[in-house]
């Protein structure tokens, strides 16, 4: 069962517009999320992370947002730069119980120049 | 600073031979390791992941195996590979609590 869903395989944006893009859980027992990006043949590259006592961290042009509520959080990237476009996995882990760290399937992000 | 080598980067191999894929991370003690496999179009799924020497948990039931011999080695293995083993293999590390995975660059493995 996929415990951490990314339901959009795809999105393009145009340069220097804002990139948005959305994860779902459904363990309510994730405390710790991650966002990674991932070019071809490469391992994942960690962008940034949230705790569950936050509902937003900013990282220069990378923002993630929680709603733990709803059990979603996103990423947004403002602006968009073509050197952006690589896949996107976001990750989530419950440091109390585990330390598994379980990922979306990922979403390709196409920034057009 | 911490770094984590993953070998070999690229691998083909026949269908019931064995297989071996090695991981270390030097610049930090006592990490936690894990092995992750990315099959074609998918995401990444977890096989296994040990929080010490000789302690390994594994996720899903399927043709490989993990061992941990030394503080910061985890060795991925398989005594006989079937095509579904095709993926691109990644070690990782953590330090545990608020800490992120670090990833190796991974291993592409073709069975045939």
């Amino acid at each position: 069962d996929q415990q951490v869903k990314q339901n959009s395989p795809s999105l393009s944006v145009q340069e220097g517009r804002i990139s948005i893009l959305n994860c779902d859980y459904t363990n309510s027992m994730f405390d710790y999320f991650l966002w990674y990006k991932k070019y071809p043949a490469e391992g994942p590259t960690f962008l940034i992370s949230i705790s569950s006592i936050k509902d937003k961290n900013e990282d220069g042009r990378f923002t993630v947002f929680l709603n733990k509520s709803a059990k979603h959080l996103s990423l947004h990237i403002v602006p968009s730069q073509p050197g952006d476009s690589a896949v996107y996995f976001c990750a989530a882990s419950a440091r109390r119980t585990g330390n598994q760290f379980y990922f979306g399937t990922g979403t390709s992000l196409t920034v057009i120049p | 600073s911490q770094t984590i080598h993953q070998w070999p980067a690229t691998l083909v191999q026949p269908v019931g031979s064995p297989l071996s894929l090695e991981c270390t991370v030097e610049g930090t003690s006592n990490p936690n390791l894990y092995w992750y496999r990315q099959a074609a179009g998918r995401g990444l799924q977890l096989l296994f992941y040990s929080v010490g020497i000789g302690q390994i948990s594994s996720e899903v039931p399927q043709n490989l195996s993990a061992s941990r011999p030394q503080d910061r080695q985890f060795i991925l293995s398989s005594k006989k590979l079937l095509l579904s083993d095709s993926g691109f293999y990644l070690c990782a590390w953590s330090v545990g609590g608020n800490s992120p995975l670090h990833f190796g660059n991974g291993t592409r493995l073709t069975v045939t």
